[in-house]
């Protein structure tokens, strides 16, 4: 079954504390995307890969890191989370020459 | 500025009707857009992409237009039922690469038996 996975699913941390939300696809997909999902600002793009050790910034990058290194595998890493990265993230991917996209399940994030 | 508006943030219709969810765009020119159902707690889902030379996609009880003159979309579902409730979301593809897609803020639709 095709499928993107997303773990945690929900994550309650503390300002400054290190977290990384990992991302992993069995479609064999070359791009893959994280973005945050908050009430009226709708979904935004953080960064994106278009294929192993090839990323790039979105939309609202500041805070965020990533890595490809894998092509399953696209977690996003938070070095030193702030309140204001309190919201719902989803991982999505597609297939070079495709436009649909697959999301995750979403992982709820909270920064006290 | 860029913007993307969906018109309203809540709809509800009466089980039978049809529904209608308008998608209004300023200052993109995307090659394609894209809707979306968003359930609560769940990853959105693709339904219908329709291209800017397009003007009707139908897929079931969906359709789809896309005027890029007014620079609007329309979704329609025909003979809405209960189990059509969720959130939809339009998205504007730009085609430029992976950063490619654009979304709204959704509009939550309820059908009411």
């Amino acid at each position: 079954e095709a499928q993107v996975t997303q773990n945690p699913r929900y994550l309650i941390t503390v300002t400054g504390k290190k977290l990384t939300v990992t991302c992993s696809q069995n479609m064999n997909h070359e791009y893959m995307s994280w973005y945050r999902q908050d009430p009226g600002l709708g979904l935004r793009q953080i960064y994106y890969s278009m294929n192993v050790e090839v990323t790039d910034k979105g939309d609202v990058p500041e805070g965020y890191k990533v890595s490809r290194k894998e092509k399953r595998n696209f977690p996003l890493i938070l070095e030193s989370p702030s309140p204001n990265q309190t919201s719902l993230y989803f991982c999505a991917t597609y297939a070079s020459g495709h436009n649909e996209q697959f999301f995750g399940p979403g992982t709820r994030l909270t920064v006290l | 500025s860029q913007k993307i508006e969906q018109n309203s943030e809540a709809l509800n219709i009466q089980e039978g009707k049809t529904a209608t969810l308008t998608c209004n765009y300023t200052n993109y020119s995307p090659a394609y857009l894209q809707w979306y159902r968003q359930d609560p707690g769940r990853g959105p889902v693709f339904l219908l992409l329709i291209r800017e030379n397009e003007k009707e996609k139908r897929k079931e009880r969906l359709k789809v237009t896309f005027d890029t003159t007014l620079k609007q979309s329309l979704f329609h579902i025909t003979a809405s039922q209960p189990a059509d409730s969720a959130t939809y979301l339009c998205a504007l593809d730009m085609k430029t690469g992976a950063n490619n897609l654009f979304f709204g803020t959704g509009t939550r639709l309820t059908v009411i038996p």
